[in-house]
């Protein structure tokens, strides 16, 4: 059964915006990853966050869990028109990832 | 240097036909897997491998059959193909179970 749920599903901003993209999920997890995915290519991996940790940072990417309300979110800041792609958050619970449907973001320049 | 390879990149073949696609990572990882992507963008996976064991299989037709000859190669083979197959298939790797994994670039299967 489907495991993460992103929110929203489409997301338009102006290139220099925050982006904000939420992450919803039912059950326990080991950890939670987010990646992007740019149109007809494969998946880039761009953050693990361990059931343990709260916040993450890597470089504009900010990624914080929330394991209380089985929730996380992905902030990109300062946002570029190559940041254009649909982002996907994936749960761990047991050895296999179970992606979400993805919120394709739009950054106009 | 490409990490997670596959070929062929498209794929168009006609219902009831059987056909592959091969999957090579050059990372060293121990653990492959095989996905779909529907029309809809969802990703399901379908299988896994660790050093050449299968240990995900998930509900998926018997006509789908994955064959790991060695770590470093994961091919996926459907027998009488249907037009419900038609989707885009993911070969991916990570070090282990727990760890990020690296995508290839997709096969995009179009069943007539």
């Amino acid at each position: 059964s489907q495991q993460g749920e992103e929110d929203p599903q489409a997301l338009s901003i102006q290139e220099g915006e925050n982006a904000t993209m939420n992450c919803s999920y039912k059950t326990s997890i080991n950890n939670l990853q987010w990646y992007r995915q740019n149109s007809g290519r494969g998946l880039v991996h761009l953050i693990l966050i361990r059931s343990n940790e709260r916040e993450k940072h890597s470089g504009r990417l900010r990624v914080t869990l929330d394991t209380s309300k089985k929730s996380s979110s992905l902030l990109i800041t300062a946002s570029r028109a190559a940041d254009t792609a649909s982002y996907f958050c994936a749960t761990d619970g047991g050895g296999k990832l179970v992606f979400g449907k993805g919120t394709k973001l739009t950054v106009n320049p | 240097d490409t990490a997670v390879s596959q070929t062929p990149k498209y794929l168009v073949t006609q219902m009831g036909n059987d056909k592959s696609i091969k999957c090579e990572q050059n990372l060293g990882h121990d653990t492959m897997y095989w996905y779909k992507q529907d029309s809809k963008k969802f990703l399901k996976i379908m299988f896994s491998y660790n050093n050449k064991e299968l240990i995900i299989n998930e509900t998926v037709p018997n006509r789908f059959s994955p064959k790991s000859p060695d770590k470093a190669h994961l091919n996926l083979h459907i027998n009488s193909l249907e037009l419900g197959d038609s989707a885009v298939y993911f070969c991916a790797s990570s070090q282990d179970r727990v760890r990020e994994q690296y995508f290839g670039p997709g096969t995009r299967l179009t069943v007539t």
